[in-house]
């Protein structure tokens, strides 16, 4: 079945710092990625669309300047969270959607980011 | 908006039993609904999915029915199981593929 993975799968960084977080598809191809972000006992909000080759669309009230997405290839979009914050801490999550069964969408194993 | 709400948000059940999990969603107008499972700090994983066309779907000890002109989904699991334990999503598909995700409910089920 298809994959997708999650680097890291756990980061703690310093408050101030910034942090890349890649999702990939490991055996299809994705022109559109999503970002999704937990908190503790909370459900999954989607933050972006990413769309290979374009810019991400924003769910409102995500900060695009803070939460940089980039979709360079169809099988690779990174989240880049800077000037990171003890607030940010949160568990994020990607899905991709598999450019050949565009209504398939497949989730990674997530990210938990710790900002001390 | 479109919002999901799942009721109970935790449940506690002997080893054995049978369970429901409900799941409400206000805007009928969705292209399928999907239940999923979290464990504890990991991702999701996908255990049923019904397209906005079907009333139900089954798998294995599963059962997932839709009602989308009410708004409501249930997950029924068969004679649970301690490794049934963990947090069940489920999530509206809307026309764009964004999917909206509801609050969950925490299962255990006690030996």
């Amino acid at each position: 079945g298809a994959v997708v993975s999650q680097h890291p799968s756990r980061v703690i960084c310093k408050s101030g710092t910034s942090v890349k977080i890649e999702c990939r598809s490991l055996d299809f191809q994705a022109t559109t990625m999503f970002w999704y972000r937990q908190f503790p006992k909370q459900s999954l909000m989607l933050m972006a669309t990413s769309n290979e080759g374009s810019k991400a669309t924003y769910e409102q009230g995500v900060e695009k300047d803070k939460f940089l997405i980039n979709h360079a290839s169809l099988t690779l979009s990174t989240l880049t969270v800077t000037s990171a914050h003890p607030e940010d801490s949160s568990f994020y999550i990607c899905s991709a959607r598999d450019r050949t069964r565009v209504h398939e969408q497949y989730f990674g194993p997530g990210t938990r980011l710790t900002v001390t | 908006k479109q919002e999901v709400t799942q009721i109970p948000a935790a449940l506690s059940v002997p080893e054995g039993e049978n369970l429901v999990l409900n799941c409400s969603f206000t805007d009928s107008a969705i292209y399928n609904l999907q239940w999923f499972r979290q464990d504890p700090g990991k991702g999701l994983t996908s255990l049923l999915l019904i397209q906005s066309s079907q009333r139900e779907q089954t798998s294995g000890r599963l059962n997932a029915s839709l009602d989308k002109s009410s708004g409501r989904s249930t997950l029924y699991i068969a004679a649970s199981q301690p490794g049934d334990s963990a947090t069940y999503l489920c999530a509206v598909k809307i026309p764009g593929n964004q999917f909206y995700f509801g609050t969950g409910t925490s299962l255990t089920v006690i030996p």
